[in-house]
């Protein structure tokens, strides 16, 4: 069975840094490009950040860009996102999301965490 | 970047009707090799989203057959023939064609009446 666990959601003061991480299970994690997408309290998806199968493609949001950086650990089967310059628009449930397809594949969201919450407040 | 524009944002349907969700791209979503990158999502209350709909109209493993997609280019639907009480919840829709820049639907609420 697939199984995604993100962690290390915090409160954080603005300006401050912190990385949340995604523990993925039940599948050939190198194979996959893998996702983190965020919901602020109350409010719809916002896509933040992908990268490819071998970490060699990045690709991130306007709104993260220069802020957040996305990386992976094939060899510990585990996602990561280092946000630093936090601000209060950076408050959400943090969701890492599994490609549908291996390699290659369209970009579709086959399967979710259930979320790690990052709130950034003074 | 591409918008997506869903309608309704909020639909109100009596138990084993019909309901139906619309979704609306600014620019075409077939991507250069002929698919078109375009997933419906479905979030529960309380609950993480799950994927329903991928490449337009193909249901995504488990998904009951109730529901179906359809649509092409810049439109796209979201249909659900008889609505069970565990379809409440939020239903969006998202592009991955462009896929540097995804960008999902505002999302629509999906009540029983």
């Amino acid at each position: 069975e697939v199984q995604l666990v993100e962690s290390g959601g915090a409160v954080v003061q603005p300006g401050g840094s912190l990385r949340v991480s995604c523990s993925a299970s039940g599948f050939t994690f190198k194979d996959y490009t893998m996702h983190w997408v965020r919901q602020p309290p109350r409010k719809g998806l916002e896509w933040v950040s992908l990268i490819n199968w071998d970490g060699s493609r990045t690709y991130y949001a306007d709104s993260v860009k220069g802020r957040f950086t996305i990386s992976r650990d094939n060899s510990k089967n585990s996602l990561y996102l280092q946000m630093n310059s936090l601000t209060v628009e950076d408050t959400a449930l943090y969701y890492c999301a599994k490609n549908l397809g291996p390699g290659v594949s369209p970009y579709y969201f086959g399967c979710w965490g259930q979320g790690t919450l990052v709130t950034v407040s003074s | 970047d591409i918008v997506m524009t869903q309608t309704p944002l909020f639909s109100s349907v009596t138990l084993g009707q019909p309901a139906s969700i619309s979704c609306r791209s600014s620019q075409s979503l077939v991507h250069s090799g002929g698919d078109t990158h375009l997933s419906w999502l479905q979030q529960r209350p309380g609950l993480r989203p799950r994927l329903l709909i991928y490449n337009i109209s193909d249901r995504f493993s488990g998904v009951p057959d109730r529901f179906s997609g359809s649509g092409a280019g810049t439109d796209s639907t979201l249909k659900i023939s008889r609505v069970e009480a565990e379809d409440v919840g939020v239903y969006y829709c998202m592009q991955t064609t462009q896929f540097s820049r995804v960008t999902f639907g505002q999302g629509t609420k999906l009540e029983i009446k």
